[in-house]
């Protein structure tokens, strides 16, 4: 089954503790991006990938990185976490540049930075 | 400053009623715009539209771009409780690469 898989799908921690969310996609897609989700503010993007070892920064990066040494994962790293990025996470995946151009969105991770 | 701007951000109606959401947006050497439903997990795709003019349709669900007014809106008819959600509309930057969401329009359709 084609899918875009995040982990962990929910994560509360504490302010300044390394993380990584994990997204992995099985389609074979060149393009991947990470977005943010929180309450009257839709998805913003954090970081997109053309290919691999290709990022760059999307709206907003700060906090963030990335990075794309396989083609299938595209991790998010938070080096040192802050309340403020408490939020809904989305990883996504597509052909790029022609083709199906519809995002694949995974099921999301919950943040919750204390 | 590129921008997509959804209306209304909420909306409540009954089974069986027609709801038109709206999609506004200033984009750069725009090319497409994608509209997405977010029930309680992933945005799935309902429609892309690149052409200004022509409906695309699915079911009880339209949408129609106007590239001089720049905007959208998506249609859906005879609603139903599984309509209820998150409807978000998305235009991507001439390169592909960055993606501009809206705020998205939660839906309401009760009983």
């Amino acid at each position: 089954e084609a899918q875009v898989t995040q982990n962990p799908r929910y994560l509360i921690t504490v302010t300044g503790k390394k993380l990584t969310v994990t997204c992995s996609q099985n389609m074979n897609h060149e393009y991947m991006s990470w977005y943010r989700q929180d309450p009257g503010l839709g998805l913003r993007q954090i970081y997109y990938s053309m290919n691999v070892e290709v990022t760059d920064k999307g709206d907003v990066p700060e906090g963030y990185k990335v990075s794309r040494k396989e083609k299938r994962n595209f991790p998010l790293i938070l080096e040192s976490p802050s309340p403020n990025q408490t939020s809904l996470y989305f990883c996504a995946s597509s052909t790029h540049p022609l083709g199906e151009w519809p995002q694949h969105f995974g099921d999301g991770t919950r943040l919750s930075i204390l | 400053e590129d921008k997509v701007v959804q209306s209304p951000l909420s909306l409540v109606v009954h089974e069986g009623d027609t709801v038109t959401l709206n999609c506004s947006y200033e984009v750069t050497n725009f090319r497409s715009l994608l509209w997405y439903k977010q029930e309680k997990k992933a945005p799935t795709f309902l429609f892309m539209l690149t052409s200004s003019g022509i409906e695309k349709k699915s079911g009880r669900l339209s949408s129609i771009l106007d590239k001089k007014e720049l905007f959208s809106i998506l249609n859906i008819t005879a609603t139903q409780t599984g309509d209820s959600a998150i409807y978000l509309c998305a235009v991507p930057l001439y390169n592909f690469n960055k993606f501009y969401f809206g705020s998205g329009t939660k839906l309401n359709v009760k009983p």
